[in-house]
């Protein structure tokens, strides 16, 4: 039974559109992260969180943005889409100890046409 | 700056095979954790281990097991008479000393033919 919930699974949406990719979790995980995985596989972060009205960028610029206003709702917004954005985005979170594993979500697959 | 290299893209094996997944780290903490994650067809990614840089002990888990060297900056993973369901895609990862952000490899495609 998955602690990470991920919502839409798939989206396919118009150029122009704003999308907002939903992420909860029940474990109660101070930390929370937003990856973007391209085709060929590797892992981008582009948003992680350390705490509630906490957010920062990650390594990979993004026109996203997210809000963290309870523990455990990590929401990813996109306000105008662009076929560049067609991707998968995995939500993650993990405890407040160093090191700790990431366990993530099972992914939306967004398609901009 | 740290790195994570996955050299093997994918590897193709036959049921029943063993198979090695090379995973070469860089880093200048001397205090670090390596991790493995699976990512099947599903596409969520599974926590398979955490390894921190004190502990070099290889690990065996059922058919998996993996060795981790420090004089060659390595923390390979091997599957023992690998399965279909072993059919994945597999990531190295490691956290520094001081950090909790993650840096990823690029990632392992195995295919594990019946």
């Amino acid at each position: 039974e998955a602690d990470i919930y991920q919502t839409p699974r798939y989206l396919v949406i118009g150029t122009g559109k704003k999308i907002t990719l939903e992420c909860s979790q029940t474990m109660g995980h101070d930390k929370m992260y937003w990856y973007q995985q391209d085709p060929g596989m590797e892992l981008h972060l582009i948003h992680y969180s350390y705490g509630v009205n906490s957010t920062e960028k990650g390594d990979l610029s993004s026109e996203s943005t997210v809000s963290r206003i309870r523990t455990e709702h990590f929401p990813l917004t996109l306000e105008s889409a662009r076929p560049s954005h067609t991707s998968q985005y995995l939500c993650a979170s993990s405890e407040s100890d160093s090191h700790s594993p990431l366990h993530f979500g099972n992914g939306t697959r967004l398609t901009v046409t | 700056a740290q790195k994570v290299t996955q050299a093997q893209t994918e590897i193709s094996v036959v049921e029943k095979e063993d198979v090695t997944l090379d995973c070469v780290y860089e880093t200048r903490d001397t205090t670090y954790y390596l991790f493995w994650y699976k990512q099947p067809p599903s596409g969520e990614l599974v926590f398979l281990i955490r390894r921190n840089s004190f502990d070099e002990q290889n690990e065996i888990s059922g058919r998996y097991s993996w060795n981790f060297q420090k004089s060659t900056s390595s923390f390979n993973f091997t599957i023992t008479a690998s399965q279909v369901v072993d059919s994945a895609v597999y990531f190295c990862a490691l956290s520094p000393g001081g950090y909790q952000k993650v840096t990823f490899g690029t990632g392992t495609k195995l295919q594990v033919i019946p």
